[in-house]
């Protein structure tokens, strides 16, 4: 069983580019969970979806973050216009129903390290 | 603000040495977690102890919580080189699925 699979690992973008974070989910799992790193701290709760719905958006920015989990395919964490503060890890983390925060069943994946120039 | 707080922010030992980490949080909590991320990598789940638990073993790890003072410690016994990387504790915030870490301890065991 394949673990929690972020891509790129590593991306690079100049200021005013679009990143496109990709995340799969561990296989039968339907709760995705992206965080943000900053360097040297801990991470920071962006997002919480569920199969094609937004469960929880509080820890992520007003404008030009969005994040999206549709019934087919990857998790997406697309950040439009991007500047050298978005800068940082970019974590995903995926729970089986009934798992999660509560359980602990929370795996994560590798990461995704945006760069911006 | 932070909920969890991490103390020292780094720690150098000697392999063989035990090494203790704190972490403080504000809010009540059902639960806290630890979590050991090495360097360039992703967060892998260490243990996970209730708010109405005082104390927890696995392996050589043994966790302690004391809801009264808001605070609790990992103890990792006869150190390894293996363990060196930064430890989070991370707790949950007001029942919601999502987790707040603390800013970690960066751990180092010398050989």
């Amino acid at each position: 069983n394949a673990g929690v699979m972020q891509n790129p690992r590593h991306l690079v973008r100049r200021r005013g580019q679009e990143a496109r974070l990709r995340c799969s989910p561990m296989k039968g799992h339907s709760h995705v969970y992206w965080y943000r790193q900053l360097p040297e701290e801990g991470l920071k709760f962006m997002v919480y979806l569920q199969k094609e719905n937004i469960i929880d958006e509080s820890g992520m920015p007003k404008e030009r973050f969005s994040a999206e989990f549709p019934k087919e395919g990857p998790s997406i964490l697309r950040i439009q216009q991007v500047v050298r503060g978005d800068s940082a890890a970019y974590f995903c983390a995926s729970s089986p129903p009934g798992g999660g925060v509560n359980t602990g069943e929370l795996f994560f994946g590798e990461g995704s390290r945006l760069t911006v120039l | 603000s932070q909920q969890g707080e991490e103390d020292p922010q780094a720690l150098s030992i000697q392999e063989g040495e035990n090494a203790t980490m704190n972490c403080s949080y504000k809010t009540s909590i059902n639960n806290l977690q630890w979590y050991r991320q090495n360097s360039g990598r992703g967060l892998v789940h260490l243990i996970l102890i209730r708010s109405n638990e005082r104390e927890k073993h696995s392996g050589r790890l043994r966790v302690t919580l004391d809801t009264s003072k808001k605070s609790s410690s990992l103890l990792i016994t006869a150190s390894r080189a293996a363990d060196t990387a930064s430890y989070f504790c991370a707790t949950d915030a007001s029942g919601a699925q999502k987790l707040v870490f603390g800013q970690g301890t960066r751990l180092t065991i010398n050989p």
